[in-house]
C-alpha cells in the first residue's frame, strides 16, 4: 500500500529565510509519480511539480526546488528567500503506475507554512 | 479558460437532510474524483470515475453517492448517512493517460452542518 508522509504539521518562518518541507514516502512499485500541490487560503489546490521515480534530477523552478532521493524515499521541497504570499499548505503526493488507469493520488497530510513579514 | 467549477462556495445543512454538490469541467477530462478534507489531514478519495456511467469507491464511501451521466459533471450527494459531513469537499479531474499528469482541482465547496 502507498502512502505519504509530511510530519512537519506547521512551519512559521521569518521572510527571507529559506524553508525545506519534508515529503518521505512508501511504495512497492518501482514505477511511481510524485507531486506537490500547494493550497492557498482560498482553498484551491495548484500544482507545483511532477517527478517520475526514474528521474532523480533536482529540479529548481525560480525560488522553488525539489530534492528527489529514492535511497531515502524523499521528496522535500525547499522555498529559497521565502515570502509572504509562499504562506499556504503543501502538500505532497504520490501515485503508483500499477493503480490502475484512474491513477490514485494519495495525498499526505500537508504542512501549513506561515511566512512573517 | 478551461478548468473546474464547484458549486456552492460555502452550503449549510440541517442534520438528516440530503444535499448535492456540483462540479463542472471543460478539460475534457476522462476521469475525476471527488476528496474530502479535514483540519490536520490530508485528502481523502470519496469516489472516483474513469468514464461516464461508471464510478468506483474510494477510501470513505460511506454515506455519500455520485453519478456520471456526463463527461462533463460529476455530483456528489451527501446524505443524512453520513455521520460527520461538516468538512471542505474537493473535486478534481485528470487524462486517463499512460502518464500520470497529476490532476487540476475545483475550488472546492465548504459544507457545514447547522
Amino acid at each position: 500500500a502507498q502512502k505519504v508522509t509530511q510530519a512537519q504539521t506547521e512551519i512559521s518562518v521569518v521572510e527571507k529565510e529559506d524553508v525545506t518541507l519534508d515529503c518521505v514516502y512508501e511504495t512497492r512499485d518501482t514505477t511511481y509519480y510524485l507531486f506537490w500541490y500547494k493550497q492557498p487560503p482560498s482553498g484551491e489546490l495548484v500544482f507545483l511539480i511532477r517527478r517520475n521515480s526514474f528521474d532523480e534530477q533536482n529540479e529548481i523552478s525560480g525560488r522553488y526546488s525539489w530534492n528527489f532521493q529514492k535511497s531515502t524515499s524523499s521528496f522535500n521541497f525547499t522555498i529559497t528567500a521565502s515570502q509572504v504570499v509562499d504562506s499556504a499548505v503543501y502538500f505532497c503526493a504520490l501515485s503508483e503506475f500499477s493503480s490502475g488507469s484512474a491513477r490514485q493520488l494519495t495525498f499526505g497530510s500537508g504542512t501549513q507554512l506561515t511566512v512573517l513579514p | 479558460d478551461g478548468g473546474i467549477t464547484q458549486s456552492p462556495k460555502y452550503l449549510f445543512r440541517k442534520e438528516g437532510q440530503n444535499v448535492t454538490l456540483s462540479c463542472e469541467q471543460n478539460l475534457n477530462h476522462d476521469a475525476m474524483y471527488w476528496y474530502r478534507q479535514d483540519p490536520g489531514q490530508g485528502l481523502r478519495l470519496i469516489y472516483y470515475s474513469q468514464i461516464v456511467n461508471d464510478f468506483q469507491k474510494g477510501d470513505i464511501a460511506e454515506g455519500y453517492s455520485v453519478s456520471r451521466e456526463k463527461k462533463e459533471s460529476f455530483p456528489l450527494t451527501v446524505t443524512s448517512a453520513q455521520k460527520n459531513p461538516t468538512a471542505f469537499y474537493l473535486c478534481a479531474s485528470s487524462i486517463n493517460a499512460g502518464i500520470n499528469y497529476g490532476y487540476t482541482f475545483g475550488s472546492g465547496t465548504r459544507l457545514t452542518v447547522v
